[in-house]
């Protein structure tokens, strides 16, 4: 079975670029999650989408948003990128979106 | 809002012997405790995990327990091996649909042969 796939695995972007990161989830999960992981740190939750609704929002700015869409694969935007967004962004899906999150590897984003 | 707070942050042992990393809580709605390994370049992943209406799970060599007054739990590693060394994370849910992972720092285990 094929496991939580995030694209891209690594991208760099300059200084108030915009950037789209991608998330299949499990096949039957309807939650998509989205966390972001500094370097050193714990993974810090950013949103989580339940059957194409959001069902929560971290401390982040409105310079970042997300959707699912309905086959359940999801969308993090962040627009105007600065330096300190460099990190490593998780995502995490779950079938009924409140216990048993499967991450996948994330894509390592560096913000030059 | 929840804070987790997880100790130590770092843990050596010898191959053979045990791990023990805790974890406290402050948000007494909190009701699911999940731990996860993050390799270098890798994601978390879930190893264990336990709800609040029960006081201990085990799964092998790995097992959590959770004292929901003191709010606090832990995870032990029994007879610990060198692919066991990784960074280990606890978290707690928060929110509206106690959906919202809060995680600690993390532990840095390193299983000496």
């Amino acid at each position: 079975d094929a496991g939580v796939t995030q694209s891209p695995t690594h991208l760099i972007k300059t200084r108030g670029q915009h950037v789209t990161l991608r998330c299949s989830p499990i096949s039957g999960h309807k939650s998509v999650s989205w966390y972001q992981q500094v370097l050193g740190q714990g993974p810090q939750f950013i949103f989580q989408y339940y059957e194409k609704e959001e069902r929560g929002r971290g401390n982040f700015p409105d310079r970042f948003s997300a959707r699912q869409f309905p086959n359940y694969s999801s969308e993090l935007n962040v627009n105007a990128l600065l330096l300190g967004d460099s990190a490593l962004y998780l995502c995490a899906s779950s079938l009924k979106g409140y216990y048993g999150y499967t991450f996948g590897s994330g894509t390592r984003l560096t913000v030059v | 809002g929840e804070n987790v707070e997880q100790h130590p942050s770092t843990l050596s042992v010898q191959e053979g012997d045990s791990a023990v990393i805790k974890c406290t809580y402050s948000d007494s709605a909190s009701n699911y405790f999940p731990w996860y390994k993050q390799e270098l370049g890798k994601g978390p992943q879930l190893i264990i995990d336990i709800r609040s209406n029960v006081g201990e799970k085990k799964d092998q060599r790995i097992a959590v327990t959770l004292n929901k007054t003191a709010k606090h739990f832990s995870l032990h590693i029994t007879e610990t091996q060198p692919e066991d060394s990784a960074v280990y994370f606890c978290a707690a849910t928060q929110g509206e649909y106690g959906n919202k992972l809060v995680f600690g720092a993390g532990t840095i285990l390193r299983v000496k042969s």
